[in-house]
């Protein structure tokens, strides 16, 4: 079965400042994607950047890129000029060949003046 | 329309009421879930349906039950419930691809309160 870990359930950031979210998962495919989800206050699931793992290049969505690491196994999170709406729980989140999301147990991310 | 929308935003009922969630989205998705979400907590799947089919069921208690009537609609229908189901209660979509599955998009949930 599939594992996605999150280690750090709570970071803080300064606005215009820059963070990395971890997340390392755990998988014997070969084919999979990968996900980081915002979820604010008011609750909606919002896809924030995916990954293919079958692509070497890390994507990119504005001001937020990933880190992706296949042999290790590690997709970080990197947040570039954090603004106070960046403020959320972000999840982790993997799926394969099944039909399924494997969500970590999520980053709480505050972002201060 | 790249929207999943859910109805009713809240819901509080009693432990013998019936009631169903909605949820409806136009994006051409084929695949369709039900997700409980606890505070604090990742969402938890309960169905997946694919093609208007319950491809997947994460041993959800009977009191819950899903209802695929065409490919834009989900529901589940709620009866009995108890007050630890008291949760947010969010919907999602995808496609479905040779690959498996692609990412999800997910509504604004339904936040139930069992009294």
């Amino acid at each position: 079965a599939q594992t996605v870990t999150q280690s750090q359930p709570e970071m803080s950031v300064q606005e215009a400042e820059t963070v990395t979210l971890s997340c390392t998962y755990d998988t014997s495919e070969s084919d999979y994607y990968l996900f980081w989800y915002k979820q604010p206050p008011s609750r909606q699931m919002i896809l924030v950047i995916r990954q293919e793992a079958y692509k070497q290049q890390n994507a990119t969505e504005n001001r937020f890129s990933v880190n992706f690491q296949k042999a290790a196994k590690s997709f970080s999170l990197k947040i570039s000029d954090s603004q106070l709406g960046d403020a959320a729980m972000y999840f982790c989140a993997y799926t394969g060949t099944a039909s399924k999301l494997t969500f970590g147990t999520g980053t709480r991310l505050q972002v201060t003046l | 329309d790249t929207e999943v929308t859910q109805t009713p935003k809240h819901l509080v009922m009693g432990m013998t009421n019936k009631k169903s969630l909605k949820c409806e989205q136009h994006m051409g998705h084929r695949a369709m879930y039900w997700y409980k979400q606890k505070a604090k907590k990742p969402p938890e799947l309960m169905f997946v349906y694919s093609y208007e089919k319950l491809s997947i069921n994460e041993s959800v208690p009977s009191r819950f039950s899903p209802e695929c009537p065409n490919s834009s609609l989900l529901n589940l229908h709620l009866h009995a419930l108890q007050p630890e189901d008291s949760a947010l209660y969010l919907c999602a979509s995808s496609q479905v691809s040779g690959r498996g599955y692609n990412e999800q998009f997910f509504g604004p949930g339904t936040r139930l309160t069992v009294l």
